[in-house]
C-alpha cells in the first residue's frame, strides 16, 4: 500500500507569485483534502475533493483553488501569493466523503518573501 | 467560527509517567480523531471515535468521546521518549465534512 505523497518538500516564492503543490492520494482511496497549516498551529481545512469535484469548501478565498484529476490525485494552486501564505500545506486522503479517518503526507513548506 | 480548546498546551513528564490532555467545545460533534504530528511529517491518525461514550484503545493510548459530545480525551500510560510530539485533537460537526483542529499539546519528556 502506497501512502500518501506530496511536492514539493519545500518551495520559496516571491509575493504576487503563483504556486501549485501536488498530492498523491494512498492506493484506494478517492477523497483529498488540503489544509494550511502555520506554526504553532494545527491544520486549516482549505477544502476537500471528491471523485473530481470541490465537496467543502473552509474560509480561504478564492485565489486559493484546486484541481483532483482521474487517478485521484491533486493540486492545490494559489494565485497572488501573500506573505501569510506561507505555513506548511498538508494534504490528506481518505475513502468516500463521509470517511473522516484521513491519512496525511508529509506537507509541502511554502515560504513566501 | 467553531473552536476546539485543547489543553494543556504543552507537557513536561518524565519517562514512564501516564499523560492525559482533553479538547472540549461548545458545539456537538458527530466524530472525534486523534493525531500525532512529529517535527517536519504530517499527522498520524492515533484514533478514531464515533459514539458518545466510546472508549477505544491503541496499544498505550486510550481515548474517550465525551458523553455530551462536546469533549474527548486522550491518555498515554507509560510514556515513552517516542511519545514526544504534538497531539491535534479534530472534530467532525454535524452535516458538515470539515473537521475543526484543536492548537495541540506539545509533550516533551524531561530527561
Amino acid at each position: 500500500e502506497t501512502g500518501v505523497t506530496q511536492s514539493p518538500t519545500h518551495l520559496i516564492k516571491t509575493r504576487g507569485q503563483q504556486v501549485t503543490l501536488r498530492c498523491s492520494s494512498q492506493s484506494g482511496h478517492n477523497t483529498v483534502s488540503w489544509y494550511q497549516q502555520a506554526l504553532g498551529q494545527g491544520p486549516q481545512f482549505i477544502f476537500q475533493y471528491y471523485r473530481e469535484e470541490e465537496n467543502g469548501r473552509g474560509n480561504f478565498p478564492p485565489r486559493f483553488s484546486g484541481l483532483q484529476f482521474p487517478n485521484y490525485s491533486s493540486e492545490l494552486n494559489v494565485n497572488a501569493l501573500e506573505l501569510d501564505d506561507s505555513a506548511l500545506y498538508l494534504c490528506a486522503s481518505s475513502f468516500g466523503q463521509d470517511s473522516y479517518e484521513q491519512y496525511f503526507g508529509p506537507g509541502t513548506r511554502l515560504t513566501v518573501t | 467560527g467553531q473552536q476546539l480548546n485543547q489543553s494543556p498546551q504543552s507537557m513536561f513528564i518524565q519517562e514512564g509517567e501516564d499523560v492525559s490532555m482533553n479538547c472540549t467545545s461548545s458545539s456537538i460533534f458527530n466524530t472525534w480523531l486523534w493525531y500525532k504530528q512529529d517535527p517536519g511529517e504530517g499527522p498520524v491518525l492515533l484514533i478514531a471515535l464515533y459514539k458518545a461514550g466510546e472508549l477505544t484503545s491503541n496499544g498505550r493510548l486510550t481515548a474517550q468521546f465525551g458523553i455530551t459530545r462536546k469533549d474527548s480525551f486522550l491518555n498515554i500510560s507509560a510514556s515513552i521518549p517516542s511519545d514526544v510530539g504534538i497531539y491535534f485533537c479534530a472534530g467532525q460537526l454535524d452535516s458538515n465534512y470539515q473537521l475543526i483542529w484543536g492548537a495541540g499539546t506539545k509533550l516533551i519528556i524531561k530527561p
